[in-house]
């Protein structure tokens, strides 16, 4: 079946850092991609998302791209702020009509002054 | 507009009650999903409705565990006969049509089990 893997965290970057967390992803066909966002205290917010291949996403700073030929979707961002301090998921969801979203486990990003 | 939301937003009850858990999706939104986040298992998909029919329920995680959807908007999560670990935030979200991929998700409710 489909599954997502994802960076073990937690991250802890200075402010201004470069942030890279890795998810690599298995699924038939061509799912859509995304990182959802949950900072504390609150619900899931979609961040960025891409529906094919070499599409790239972006928001806030914040990007990925989806590479089917590492089966891979990145979320880099290059200069975190302490307010990106949260939790970041990968998620994808299947060809098709729709469908349930597969998470990874989620990556707690830290981010100090 | 507003987004989704969830009631009651906390719950907690004790081993063997009933407990009834609400969404209200995003006015239009034909699609809604019920997930459970928790500490052990992450986040899961337990059912999908498209309007008021389910076809998609393989996230049950047992027959304790009902899902209905009414007039094509809200949904009620029902877990009968509670167990400790059933403790965990259930997620509700909707998205458009079947055919959108972006699901937008309500705030939870965080429900414990003593």
């Amino acid at each position: 079946g489909d599954s997502v893997t994802q960076m073990e965290g937690p991250v802890t970057l200075s402010e201004e850092a470069f942030l890279t967390i890795n998810c690599t992803y298995t699924a038939t066909g061509y799912p859509s991609l995304f990182w959802y966002v949950q900072y504390p205290g609150e619900g899931l917010q979609l961040l960025l998302k891409a529906t094919k291949a070499d599409d790239k996403g972006s928001n806030k700073g914040f990007e990925a791209t989806y590479r089917k030929e590492t089966t891979s979707f990145h979320l880099e961002k290059g200069s975190v702020q302490v307010s990106d301090s949260a939790v970041y998921f990968c998620a994808l969801s299947p060809t098709g009509t729709a469908s349930k979203l597969t998470f990874g486990t989620g990556t707690r990003l830290q981010v100090t002054l | 507009g507003a987004g989704v939301s969830q009631s009651p937003s906390n719950k907690v009850t004790e081993k063997g009650k009933d407990v009834e858990l609400r969404c209200d999706p995003i006015s239009g939104h034909t699609a809604l999903y019920w997930y459970r986040q928790s500490l052990g298992q992450g986040l899961e998909f337990l059912i999908y409705f498209q309007g008021n029919s389910a076809p998609d329920k393989s996230g049950l995680p047992s027959d304790r565990f009902s899902a209905e959807r009414t007039g094509g908007s809200v949904s009620t999560l029902t877990i009968q006969r509670t167990q400790q670990e059933d403790s965990a935030v259930y997620l509700c979200a909707s998205s458009l049509d079947p055919t959108s991929r972006t699901q937008y998700f309500g705030p939870g409710t965080r429900l414990l089990v003593l």
